[in-house]
């Protein structure tokens, strides 16, 4: 599995854009970019994935570079209630068996007024 | 209906009891997972099931013992418990074992004493 590196933690003013980078300099070219963040007090929540492309949804934008090494997840207009631990995590694009999600550390955002 | 629930909330209890934990979905997800998250810690998987067979067992000791009796619940019975188990419980699904989009219920706080 790929190792990833996060900011342990980071600071955003609510209503500005939140970029949380991560590095995974080791992913392999069949594993996707999962994001998954957990809000105190709450189960992890999908927010979304990437293999190469940049994506976007309702919640998010997701950028990877085109050597694959780091993505960065975009919040476009973060509120309050976008305090919550941020995990990234590259996962196999297939592999027959079971999934197993390894949470890392991941990056403690806290969005202030 | 996207959401995972989980019965109770918070349990207390002592070494010599016998507990369950209680997890629902009605998504018709056919893959269920039990996680333990330590205080400040990342989520660390605890087992998966797949079409109602176990298919993952992270090495957990036998005083936790899954079962899922139907594709829709999934439960975690406890026995002599030590302290150091104290924890929150998550359990989580996803439309297959395969995918690593998993949705998350809020999990119950254990504590025992």
């Amino acid at each position: 599995d790929a190792k990833t590196t996060q900011p342990p933690s980071m600071d955003c003013a609510e209503g500005r854009a939140a970029n949380l980078p991560c590095n995974h300099s080791t992913i392999s070219g069949n594993e996707y970019v999962y994001w998954y963040r957990q809000i105190h007090s709450q189960g992890p929540q999908y927010i979304i994935h990437g293999l190469k492309n940049n994506e976007t949804n309702e919640m998010a934008s997701l950028i990877i570079t085109e050597d694959r090494k780091s993505s960065t997840l975009i919040l476009p207009h973060a509120t309050l209630r976008d305090t919550a631990v941020y995990y990234c995590i590259p996962r196999p694009v297939y592999t027959g068996t079971a999934s197993k999600l390894t949470f890392g550390t991941g990056t403690r955002l806290q969005v202030t007024l | 209906d996207t959401e995972v629930t989980q019965t109770p909330k918070h349990l207390v209890m002592g070494m010599t009891n016998k507990k369950s934990l209680k997890c629902e979905q009605h998504m018709g997800h056919r893959a269920m997972y039990w996680y333990k998250q330590k205080a400040k810690k990342p989520p660390e998987l605890m087992f998966v099931y797949s079409y109602e067979k176990l298919s993952i067992n992270e090495s957990v000791p036998s005083r936790f013992s899954p079962e899922c009796p139907n594709s829709s619940l999934l439960n975690l019975h406890l026995h002599a418990l030590q302290p150091e188990d104290s924890a929150l419980y998550l359990c989580a699904s996803s439309q297959e074992a395969v995918m690593y989009e998993q949705y998350f219920g809020p999990g119950t706080r254990l504590t025992v004493t």
